[in-house]
Protein backbone atom coordinates (compact mmCIF):
# COMPACT_ATOMS: atom_id res chain seq x y z
CA UNK A 1 0.00 0.00 0.00
CA UNK A 2 3.09 2.19 -1.35
CA UNK A 3 1.23 5.30 -3.04
CA UNK A 4 3.91 7.77 -3.72
CA UNK A 5 6.92 7.23 -2.31
CA UNK A 6 9.45 10.48 -2.74
CA UNK A 7 13.29 9.88 -1.93
CA UNK A 8 15.05 11.74 -0.38
CA UNK A 9 13.03 13.48 2.44
CA UNK A 10 15.77 16.09 3.29
CA UNK A 11 18.64 16.73 1.67
CA UNK A 12 21.01 20.21 1.67
CA UNK A 13 22.59 21.20 -1.86
CA UNK A 14 25.46 23.52 -1.95
CA UNK A 15 25.19 26.43 -4.63
CA UNK A 16 25.90 25.05 -8.70
CA UNK A 17 25.60 21.13 -7.26
CA UNK A 18 22.71 19.19 -8.81
CA UNK A 19 20.54 16.35 -8.00
CA UNK A 20 17.50 14.32 -8.74
CA UNK A 21 14.54 13.62 -6.46
CA UNK A 22 13.06 10.11 -7.12
CA UNK A 23 9.48 9.53 -6.97
CA UNK A 24 7.67 6.11 -8.07
CA UNK A 25 4.04 5.56 -7.87
CA UNK A 26 2.24 1.91 -7.61
CA UNK A 27 -1.08 2.62 -8.43
CA UNK A 28 -0.42 2.70 -12.18
CA UNK A 29 -1.36 6.03 -12.73
CA UNK A 30 -0.93 7.99 -16.27
CA UNK A 31 -0.36 11.67 -15.19
CA UNK A 32 2.43 12.50 -12.74
CA UNK A 33 3.07 16.19 -11.29
CA UNK A 34 5.89 17.75 -9.59
CA UNK A 35 5.03 20.34 -7.03
CA UNK A 36 6.80 22.97 -4.48
CA UNK A 37 5.50 24.62 -1.76
CA UNK A 38 7.13 27.89 -0.61
CA UNK A 39 6.50 28.27 3.06
CA UNK A 40 3.54 30.86 3.58
CA UNK A 41 2.75 29.95 -0.36
CA UNK A 42 0.36 27.47 -2.00
CA UNK A 43 1.76 24.72 -4.45
CA UNK A 44 3.32 25.71 -7.73
CA UNK A 45 3.43 23.34 -10.74
CA UNK A 46 6.76 21.99 -12.00
CA UNK A 47 6.20 19.82 -14.53
CA UNK A 48 3.62 17.11 -15.40
CA UNK A 49 3.72 14.19 -17.48
CA UNK A 50 0.36 12.15 -18.99
CA UNK A 51 2.41 9.53 -19.60
CA UNK A 52 5.48 7.53 -20.30
CA UNK A 53 7.62 9.44 -22.25
CA UNK A 54 5.78 12.73 -22.56
CA UNK A 55 6.47 15.84 -20.04
CA UNK A 56 5.52 19.01 -20.16
CA UNK A 57 6.32 22.53 -18.27
CA UNK A 58 4.22 23.64 -15.64
CA UNK A 59 4.03 27.18 -13.85
CA UNK A 60 7.53 27.48 -12.44
CA UNK A 61 9.63 24.95 -14.39
CA UNK A 62 13.34 27.16 -14.43
CA UNK A 63 15.83 25.56 -13.71
CA UNK A 64 14.35 21.83 -13.63
CA UNK A 65 14.12 19.18 -15.96
CA UNK A 66 11.81 15.91 -15.45
CA UNK A 67 11.96 11.97 -17.80
CA UNK A 68 9.15 9.33 -17.69
CA UNK A 69 10.52 6.80 -18.98
CA UNK A 70 8.26 4.37 -16.98
CA UNK A 71 4.76 5.08 -16.03
CA UNK A 72 5.98 4.15 -12.64
CA UNK A 73 8.61 6.63 -12.08
CA UNK A 74 9.05 10.64 -12.73
CA UNK A 75 12.29 11.95 -11.26
CA UNK A 76 12.76 15.98 -10.80
CA UNK A 77 16.67 17.22 -12.02
CA UNK A 78 17.62 20.04 -10.31
CA UNK A 79 20.55 21.48 -12.11
CA UNK A 80 23.15 24.18 -10.85
CA UNK A 81 21.08 24.20 -7.65
CA UNK A 82 20.22 28.02 -6.55
CA UNK A 83 19.03 29.51 -2.77
CA UNK A 84 16.02 30.21 -4.72
CA UNK A 85 15.08 26.55 -5.16
CA UNK A 86 14.64 26.22 -1.20
CA UNK A 87 11.69 24.90 -1.11
CA UNK A 88 9.52 21.62 -0.11
CA UNK A 89 8.93 19.50 -3.19
CA UNK A 90 5.94 17.29 -4.02
CA UNK A 91 4.83 14.32 -6.25
CA UNK A 92 1.61 13.48 -7.09
CA UNK A 93 -0.25 10.49 -9.76
CA UNK A 94 -4.17 10.25 -10.70
CA UNK A 95 -5.53 8.41 -13.24
CA UNK A 96 -7.27 10.86 -15.63
CA UNK A 97 -9.87 9.22 -17.79
CA UNK A 98 -13.27 9.84 -18.19
CA UNK A 99 -13.88 10.46 -14.61
CA UNK A 100 -13.09 13.58 -13.92
CA UNK A 101 -13.14 13.50 -10.05
CA UNK A 102 -10.75 10.54 -9.43
CA UNK A 103 -8.12 11.69 -6.53
CA UNK A 104 -4.65 13.47 -7.21
CA UNK A 105 -2.10 11.37 -4.25
CA UNK A 106 0.69 13.48 -3.24
CA UNK A 107 3.66 12.16 -1.87
CA UNK A 108 5.21 12.86 1.77
CA UNK A 109 7.38 15.65 0.68
CA UNK A 110 11.02 16.28 0.11
CA UNK A 111 13.02 18.99 1.97
CA UNK A 112 15.44 20.62 -0.23
CA UNK A 113 17.94 23.65 1.02
CA UNK A 114 20.70 25.03 -1.03
CA UNK A 115 23.38 26.70 1.28
CA UNK B 1 -4.97 40.12 -8.51
CA UNK B 2 -3.65 36.59 -7.69
CA UNK B 3 -5.57 34.10 -9.75
CA UNK B 4 -6.63 32.55 -6.60
CA UNK B 5 -6.98 34.56 -3.12
CA UNK B 6 -7.44 32.91 0.42
CA UNK B 7 -8.20 34.39 3.45
CA UNK B 8 -4.85 34.69 5.71
CA UNK B 9 -4.03 33.21 9.04
CA UNK B 10 -2.95 31.39 11.20
CA UNK B 11 -6.88 30.50 12.58
CA UNK B 12 -6.82 29.86 16.12
CA UNK B 13 -10.72 28.05 17.50
CA UNK B 14 -11.91 26.37 20.69
CA UNK B 15 -13.12 22.79 20.20
CA UNK B 16 -16.01 22.32 19.13
CA UNK B 17 -16.37 25.66 17.49
CA UNK B 18 -18.36 26.01 13.63
CA UNK B 19 -14.96 27.39 11.37
CA UNK B 20 -15.11 28.84 7.94
CA UNK B 21 -12.74 28.81 5.25
CA UNK B 22 -12.74 30.96 2.23
CA UNK B 23 -11.33 31.53 -0.91
CA UNK B 24 -11.77 33.74 -4.32
CA UNK B 25 -10.66 33.43 -7.59
CA UNK B 26 -10.73 35.35 -10.89
CA UNK B 27 -10.80 32.91 -13.43
CA UNK B 28 -14.21 32.12 -14.90
CA UNK B 29 -12.88 28.80 -16.46
CA UNK B 30 -12.80 27.07 -13.03
CA UNK B 31 -15.33 24.41 -12.83
CA UNK B 32 -13.91 21.99 -10.41
CA UNK B 33 -12.98 23.03 -6.72
CA UNK B 34 -11.48 21.45 -4.28
CA UNK B 35 -10.42 21.40 -0.63
CA UNK B 36 -7.20 20.01 0.83
CA UNK B 37 -6.07 19.16 4.28
CA UNK B 38 -2.17 19.17 5.09
CA UNK B 39 -0.95 18.01 8.24
CA UNK B 40 2.66 19.10 9.18
CA UNK B 41 5.35 17.75 7.01
CA UNK B 42 2.61 15.02 5.19
CA UNK B 43 1.59 15.89 2.05
CA UNK B 44 -1.87 17.93 0.80
CA UNK B 45 -4.58 15.17 1.30
CA UNK B 46 -8.16 15.56 -0.93
CA UNK B 47 -10.92 16.68 1.34
CA UNK B 48 -13.84 17.32 -0.41
CA UNK B 49 -14.29 17.98 -4.34
CA UNK B 50 -17.25 20.04 -5.65
CA UNK B 51 -18.06 20.34 -9.78
CA UNK B 52 -19.64 24.03 -10.45
CA UNK B 53 -21.80 25.73 -8.17
CA UNK B 54 -23.50 23.74 -5.23
CA UNK B 55 -23.43 22.68 -1.79
CA UNK B 56 -21.59 19.43 -0.84
CA UNK B 57 -21.77 17.70 2.81
CA UNK B 58 -19.35 15.07 3.95
CA UNK B 59 -19.87 14.08 7.64
CA UNK B 60 -18.71 17.53 9.70
CA UNK B 61 -17.42 19.21 6.32
CA UNK B 62 -19.37 21.35 4.06
CA UNK B 63 -18.15 22.97 0.71
CA UNK B 64 -19.83 25.56 -1.15
CA UNK B 65 -19.37 27.12 -4.77
CA UNK B 66 -21.03 30.46 -5.87
CA UNK B 67 -19.62 30.69 -9.06
CA UNK B 68 -21.53 33.99 -9.54
CA UNK B 69 -19.43 35.31 -6.83
CA UNK B 70 -16.50 33.68 -7.21
CA UNK B 71 -16.27 32.73 -3.91
CA UNK B 72 -15.82 28.99 -2.37
CA UNK B 73 -16.41 28.39 1.51
CA UNK B 74 -15.98 25.12 3.74
CA UNK B 75 -17.12 25.08 6.79
CA UNK B 76 -16.01 22.42 9.61
CA UNK B 77 -18.54 21.72 12.51
CA UNK B 78 -17.40 20.43 15.96
CA UNK B 79 -14.36 20.90 15.13
CA UNK B 80 -11.82 19.30 16.91
CA UNK B 81 -7.90 19.00 17.62
CA UNK B 82 -7.08 16.59 15.21
CA UNK B 83 -8.90 19.31 12.35
CA UNK B 84 -5.85 21.53 13.46
CA UNK B 85 -4.03 21.29 10.15
CA UNK B 86 -2.94 24.01 7.13
CA UNK B 87 -5.90 23.98 4.86
CA UNK B 88 -5.32 25.06 1.01
CA UNK B 89 -8.01 25.36 -1.64
CA UNK B 90 -7.42 24.38 -5.19
CA UNK B 91 -9.32 24.56 -8.19
CA UNK B 92 -9.22 23.06 -12.19
CA UNK B 93 -10.36 24.45 -15.44
CA UNK B 94 -10.77 20.39 -16.41
CA UNK B 95 -10.87 18.19 -13.61
CA UNK B 96 -10.09 17.59 -9.55
CA UNK B 97 -7.66 15.22 -11.22
CA UNK B 98 -5.71 17.56 -13.69
CA UNK B 99 -3.58 20.44 -13.05
CA UNK B 100 -4.56 22.68 -9.83
CA UNK B 101 -4.04 26.01 -9.09
CA UNK B 102 -3.98 26.24 -4.89
CA UNK B 103 -4.14 29.25 -2.64
CA UNK B 104 -1.88 29.69 -0.19
CA UNK B 105 -3.57 27.91 2.26
CA UNK B 106 -4.32 28.68 5.77
CA UNK B 107 -3.33 27.14 9.22
CA UNK B 108 -5.62 25.99 11.30
CA UNK B 109 -5.61 25.34 15.70
CA UNK B 110 -8.31 24.11 17.24
CA UNK B 111 -7.70 24.52 20.96
CA UNK B 112 -8.86 21.54 23.03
Amino acid sequence: NAGVTQTPKFRILKIGQSMTLQCTQDMNHNYMYWYRQDPGMGLKLIYYSVGAGITDKGEVPNGYNVSRSTTEDFPLRLELAAPSQTSVYFCASTYLGRDRGNTIYFGEGSWLTVV
Amino acid sequence: QKEVEQDPGPLSVPEGAIVSLNCTYSNSAFQYFMWYRQYSRKGPELLMYTYSSGNKEDGRFTAQVDKSSKYISLFIRDSQPSDSATYLCAMSETGANSKLTFGKGITLSVRP
